[in-house]
């Protein structure tokens, strides 16, 4: 959905580096949640935020940290990227009220060499 | 960790034929939602299901919520190319945050 956005949606860096993906979103929901996406993994769960003073550990949450600036913004951060962080990254959204759909960005294709 | 099991990791059909992909649980979950996500695409919800053996349709879509709330299952009867594509299950365990399944590829052969 164009309502949730991220940047960039392309990166390629080297091992060490600090990196920082950024997620916004338009549709006004309370909630946010960084997804890695791994071939045949599925989606798995980084971080999570239900407001913007929360912020909750996924069940991969090693080797990444995040902020929510704002209602609206998201960032995830891998502090010393290496190599097995190579994946397709993906933000998404929730309202709080109806626990009802979770609405994507167009992801972010990182590669760390 | 609370876990859902998704069956096949990838399906090749003929253009035409049917498809089901399969999701477990080994605990109840509070509620099912089914995305797609298209070859390069980002997971777009299809749809949710609540209730202990609901049964909801969506044009050729056809999906189920076990008795249990434990499974659930995504039919396509007579496939066509647009259902090319990743299907995702993905549980709520009461927590408010969803599990993904691992997903089922689907191919058309034309």
């Amino acid at each position: 959905d164009a309502d949730v956005t991220q940047t960039p949606r392309n990166r390629i860096t080297k091992t060490g580096k600090r990196i920082m993906l950024e997620c916004s979103q338009t549709k006004g929901h309370d909630r946010m949640y960084w997804y890695r996406q791994d071939p045949g993994l599925g989606l798995r769960l980084i971080y999570y935020s239900f407001d913007v003073k929360d912020i909750n550990k996924g069940e991969i949450s090693d080797g990444y940290s995040v902020s929510r600036q704002a209602q609206a913004k998201f960032s995830l951060s891998l502090e010393s990227a290496i190599p097995n962080q190579t994946a397709l990254y993906f933000c998404a959204t929730s309202d709080l009220r109806d626990r009802g759909p979770f609405y994507f960005g167009p992801g972010t294709r990182l590669t760390v060499l | 960790g609370q876990q859902v099991m998704q069956i096949p990791q990838y399906q090749h059909v003929q253009e035409g034929e049917d498809f089901t992909t399969y999701c477990n649980s080994s605990t109840t979950l509070s509620n099912i939602q089914w995305y797609k996500q298209r070859p390069g695409g980002h997971p777009v919800f299809l749809i949710q299901l609540v209730k202990s053996g609901e049964v909801k349709k969506q044009k050729r879509l056809t999906f189920q919520f076990g008795e249990a709330k434990k499974n659930s299952s995504l039919h396509i009867t007579a496939t066509q190319t647009t259902d090319v594509g990743t299907y995702f299950c993905a549980g709520a365990f009461g927590n408010e945050k969803l599990t993904f399944g691992t997903g089922t590829r689907l191919t058309i052969i034309p």
